[in-house]
């Protein structure tokens, strides 16, 4: 079973805080992932990290910004929320390597609303 | 360019109905492919997956087989439960860069009793 973790599950915050949402796995996977999914479901990929002190951003352009310090760990940040952030966050896991079936691990999720 | 495409939904069926949810792939070379299932208020769950042209995967009743000429995988059940109603999406990991994973859009199922 896979172990990586989010928290908080849900959070309902003002405009303008600062907020970070955590991810955390206990796999050793280097790679890890940021999605968020909007209310019809699809996943946008918004960062992605190869390793310790490697971050990129994904396809779907987002003000967060994350950060990679430890491999277990990889926190999402908004400098100040705003309600177009409202939405489901995915942290996802992946070992880094040449073979091709490694799956990505998901999270629970962190379902996020700013008022 | 690379991407995965699946059928809309939602699909509503009724409890033990068959099941078909189509998924079609654009890649070079083989890429591996995978079902996810995503029940409400959860993360994604890896249901299945394939690595090579015409393997066949497998878990709790659904099946998909890799058809490299049709590039397609189709997911399958026989006997649909209620417990299924989920989200499934379909995805690819590339063969030329595997750190690189594509999702569909998903389709949302639901079974009626």
């Amino acid at each position: 079973e896979a172990d990586i973790y989010q928290t908080p599950r849900y959070l309902v915050i003002g405009t303008g805080k600062k907020i970070t949402l955590e991810c955390s796995q206990t796999m050793g996977h280097d790679k890890m992932y940021w999605y968020q999914q909007d209310p019809g479901m699809e996943l946008h990929l918004i960062h992605y990290s190869y390793g310790v002190n490697s971050t990129e951003k994904g396809d779907l352009s987002s003000e967060s910004t994350v950060s990679r310090i430890r491999t277990e760990h990889f926190p999402l940040t908004l400098e100040s929320a705003r309600p177009s952030h409202t939405s489901q966050y995915l942290c996802a896991s992946s070992e880094y390597g040449g073979k091709s079936s490694y799956e990505q691990y998901f999270g629970p999720g962190t379902r996020l609303t700013v008022t | 360019g690379d991407s995965v495409t699946q059928m809309e939904g939602p699909v509503t069926l009724s409890e033990e109905a068959f099941l078909t949810i189509n998924c079609t792939y654009t890649a070079t070379g083989y890429p591996s492919l995978f079902w996810y299932v995503q029940y409400p208020g959860e993360g994604l769950q890896l249901l299945l997956k394939a690595t090579k042209a015409d393997d066949k995967g497998s878990n709790k009743g659904f099946e998909a087989t890799y058809r490299k000429e049709t590039t397609s995988f189709h997911l399958e059940k026989g006997s649909v439960q209620v417990s299924d109603s989920a989200v499934y999406f379909c995805a690819l990991r590339l063969e030329y860069n595997f750190n690189k994973f594509y999702f569909g859009s998903g389709t949302k199922l639901n079974v009626k009793p």
